[in-house]
């Protein structure tokens, strides 16, 4: 079947501090993966993705790159900082990106 | 970017009631809309895929016949949770995408929808 796993949070970093957050996968295709971010209040909105292996996608600051070998997507930062605080989705979708996976999400803290 | 909207964000109903939700693309037509569903701590579980004028398709597992869904027109669909339970209390998203191959999908902000 098709899934995704990620690491429970929440994780709490002080401002500067490195982030990574694992994500796994597992998928009967070639998925695309993506990382989505949700702010409190607002709805989930696209961070970056990677459409095929050894992709790296990035966006404002953060990176993850498209590990087929590992079955992986880990989300990283150099410096996180307050504003960085809200929940990430790691998800991958199949045939024509009508169908998204998602898993359960990662809450992210940080202190200043 | 693209904006979806739902409405109501929070709604508080009495068990055996319906509630009605409503997903809005503000700035572009979708041709397709979907309905997911998050509980506490645990992955959005996609309910139905619904298109503009037909059917919606729905997930296993899912009760179309409880989870009514209607996609109108190309900026609106509503979930209806008809005759609800206290355990069809849960966090509802709706996301909608232009259709074409390689988009992605833009989520509105969600209904707490709380069965009492």
């Amino acid at each position: 079947g098709n899934s995704v796993t990620q690491m429970e949070g929440p994780v709490t970093l002080s401002e500067e501090a490195f982030l990574t957050i694992n994500c796994t996968y597992t998928a009967t295709g070639y998925p695309s993966l993506f990382w989505y971010v949700q702010y409190p209040g607002e709805g989930l909105q696209l961070l970056l993705k990677a459409t095929k292996a050894d992709d790296k996608g990035s966006n404002k600051g953060f990176e993850a790159t498209y590990r087929k070998e590992t079955t992986s997507f880990h989300l990283e930062k150099g410096s996180v900082q307050v504003s960085d605080s809200a929940v990430y989705f790691c998800a991958l979708s199949l045939y024509n990106f009508n169908k998204f996976y998602f898993g359960s999400g990662t809450k992210l803290n940080v202190k200043p | 970017g693209a904006v979806v909207s739902q409405h109501p964000s929070r709604v508080i109903c009495k068990s055996g009631t319906s509630v009605k939700i409503e997903c809005r693309s503000l700035d572009f037509q979708a041709t397709t809309m979907f309905w997911y569903r998050q509980f506490p701590k645990q992955s959005l579980m996609l309910m139905a895929t619904s298109n503009e004028g037909s059917k919606a398709t729905y997930e296993q597992g899912v009760e179309k016949d409880k989870f009514l869904i209607n996609h109108a027109s190309l900026t609106l669909s509503t979930l209806t949770v008809t005759s609800a339970h206290p355990e069809d209390s849960s966090f509802y998203i709706c996301s909608a995408t232009l259709g074409l191959a390689g988009d992605e999908q833009f989520f509105g902000p969600g209904t707490r929808l709380t069965v009492l």
